[in-house]
This record gives structure tokens, C-alpha cells and sequence, in this order.
């Protein structure tokens, strides 16, 4: 059974950078995309982007190029997403996610992580 | 960037009562659409994928429908365990969007 584990509450300021963890067990990483989603309080989901580790590549959201690197440590099965110059709006609930089909992306997301939640305050 | 419309915004029903949630693509998405719950406090889980394929350990009471545009949820007799928001989420086109979610809550 995959499980998906994220890294501890952040408390960032304008300007700065977060870099959040999300590590798997069970199953096989590098055989599945991880997709980042954010959902800021009281708020939808929003899809930040994606890296497929058997492949080494990634997709992102427009609205985050240039802001978000995501990668994966296939030697620890875990994935990462940093994203730089923050301001108060991207205080939100972080999700990683495991895409569902493995090989190839269907880009259905099950397991989830359990979030971390990001503050950017002064 | 294809806009998921999903309505209504909160469905007050009761206990054993069917609940039709509605999941409107703004251009066809063909089949590819998925539908995930979220509790307070927890992350998504997803419960129906590519319109109305099941995902591991959903219950039958959980059916998904529709093409093109238009799609729904269908939970035939709600659990206490099925109050919660619903969203709708495509894989159709970049990027992946996801609908603005259906609370279902206790009447």
C-alpha cells in the first residue's frame, strides 16, 4: 500500500523561498508521476505541476513558471516542490499526490499526501 | 485553460437520500474526467476516474456519467460518511484544472 508523507508546516516571508518534501513507501517511485496541488484556506483545488521520475521530466502550471521547480530523489523515493518569491497569496495547504496509472500518466491522483500547509506572512 | 462549472455550490439532503452532483466542462473533456471528496481536514481522495470507472475501495453507491461537457456524480442513498465537497477534475487539455467543488451537508 502506498504512502505518501510530506514534510512540517512552513512559515516563510515575502519574498523568500519553500522547498516542501513529499516521501513515498511502498510501491514503485519511479514508475508513477507525483502532482503537486494547492488549495489556499477555505479555497478549491489548484494544480501547481508535475514531474514523472522514470522519465526525469516536468510539467508546470502556467501561472507558477519560472517560480516552481519540482524533482524527485528516486534513491529516496521522494519528490519535492520549491517555489520562490512568495507572497501572502501563496499561503495555502500543499498536497503532493501519486498519479494513479503507473509506466505511463492518466493523470488521475490517489494516494495523497497529507499536506503541508505554507504561510507567508511578514 | 478549461473552466470546470460545478453545481450547485452546497446540496442540503439527509441521511438515505440520492444526491446528483453536476460538473459542466467549459469546451469537451471527452472522458476525461475524474471526481474526488474531501473532509474537513484531509486531503482528496478520488473516487470516480475517466467519467465512471470506481477507484479501489468505492463504495457502488458512487456512480459517475456523462460525456463531452456534461457530467455528473450520483451517490444513490448518501452515508452519514459522504457529507463533504465534491470536485470534478480534467486531464483533457494543460493545464489540469479542477471544478470549484459541491458541499454536500446534513439537512
Amino acid at each position: 500500500q502506498v504512502k505518501l508523507v510530506q514534510s512540517g508546516a512552513e512559515l516563510k516571508k515575502p519574498g523568500s523561498s519553500v522547498k516542501v518534501s513529499c516521501k513515498a513507501s511502498g510501491g514503485i517511485f519511479s514508475n508513477h508521476g507525483i502532482t503537486w496541488v494547492r488549495q489556499a484556506p477555505g479555497q478549491g483545488l489548484e494544480w501547481v505541476g508535475e514531474i514523472f521520475p522514470i522519465f526525469d521530466t516536468t510539467q508546470y502550471a502556467q501561472r507558477f513558471q519560472g517560480r516552481v521547480t519540482i524533482t524527485a530523489d528516486k534513491s529516496t523515493s521522494t519528490a519535492y516542490m520549491e517555489l520562490s518569491s512568495l507572497i501572502s497569496e501563496d499561503t495555502a495547504m500543499y498536497y503532493c499526490a501519486r498519479d494513479l496509472c503507473g509506466g505511463s500518466s492518466c493523470q488521475w491522483f490517489d494516494p495523497w499526501g497529507q499536506g503541508t500547509l505554507v504561510t507567508v506572512s511578514s | 485553460e478549461i473552466v470546470l462549472t460545478q453545481s450547485p455550490a452546497t446540496l442540503s439532503l439527509s441521511p438515505g437520500e440520492r444526491a446528483t452532483l453536476s460538473c459542466r466542462a467549459s469546451q469537451s473533456v471527452s472522458s476525461y474526467l475524474a471526481w474526488y471528496q474531501q473532509k474537513p481536514g484531509q486531503a482528496p481522495r478520488l473516487l470516480i476516474y475517466d467519467t465512471s470507472n470506481r477507484a479501489t475501495g468505492i463504495p457502488v453507491r458512487f456512480s459517475g456519467g456523462g460525456s463531452g461537457t456534461d457530467f455528473t456524480l450520483t451517490i444513490s442513498s448518501l452515508e452519514p460518511e459522504d457529507f463533504a465537497v465534491y470536485y470534478c477534475q480534467q486531464r483533457s487539455n494543460w493545464p489540469l484544472t479542477f471544478g470549484g467543488g459541491t458541499k454536500v451537508e446534513i439537512k
